[in-house]
């Protein structure tokens, strides 16, 4: 079956412009995760959503960093007033229970 | 953010060899998983584990999950030039807050 997709691939923006990033997860999937990988990192965990509601967003670095899913399967992450330093890898993951989480292939940002 | 001590950093090996890598953490996970990151890709799991102790299989990769709950390790036998890539650890502490926490990485590179 299908796997997680993310759009667009790659996103690159200026600074100060907003970005909207797109998540698609696997269907039947109810738990939905953001990421944000940097060069040389692992990942590290933005948002969790549980149906439509985020069951943790303690990962967001700032309140320019807002994601929602408001249907309980598309997912939208919208970065405001980008800066610089959020350019990076941002992932999507789904899974269906438990901790196995199946990631999409990411989105590129770049600010400049 | 929290991060998982990984190790070793990167390894060379020649095709043909055995692997070993591992993963330490301050903190008590419930599960812990083993990914692999090819360049522009996700991550994709290759293994999960769910109990202190277990020693699960892949086909050649075998992975455990330490008796302190703090540690898992990482073996994959007969290397071949397909495993190149980055392997990273994460770990799970419940389900209630759904984040995965993510070594630094340990980056493969196979001579064939």
């Amino acid at each position: 079956g299908a796997g997680v997709s993310q759009t667009p691939s790659n996103k690159v923006t200026e600074k100060g412009k907003y970005v909207e990033l797109r998540c698609d997860p696997i269907s039947g999937h109810t738990a939905l995760y953001w990421y944000r990988q940097s060069l040389g990192q692992g990942p590290e965990f933005l948002i969790y959503f549980q149906g439509t509601g985020a069951a943790d967003d303690s990962g967001l670095p700032n309140d320019r960093f807002f994601a929602v899913r408001p249907e309980g399967s598309v997912s939208t992450l919208k970065i405001q007033r980008t800066e610089r330093g959020d350019s990076a890898v941002y992932l999507c993951a789904s899974s269906l229970q438990g901790a196995e989480q199946f990631f999409g292939p990411g989105t590129r940002l770049t600010v400049l | 953010g929290q991060q998982l001590n990984q190790s070793p950093q990167s390894m060379f090996i020649q095709e043909g060899e055995d692997v070993s890598m591992n993963c330490t953490s301050s903190s008590i996970f419930n599960t812990w998983l083993w990914y692999k990151q090819d360049p522009g890709e996700g991550p994709v799991l290759l293994i999960a584990l769910y109990k202190a102790g277990e020693l699960t299989s892949n086909g050649r990769l075998t992975a455990q999950f330490g008796i302190t709950r703090k540690d898992s390790f990482l073996n994959i036998s007969a290397s071949i030039p397909s495993d190149v890539g980055i392997y990273f650890c994460a770990g799970h502490g419940s389900s209630n807050t759904g984040k995965l926490i993510f070594g630094q990485g340990t980056t493969l590179q196979v001579k064939p």
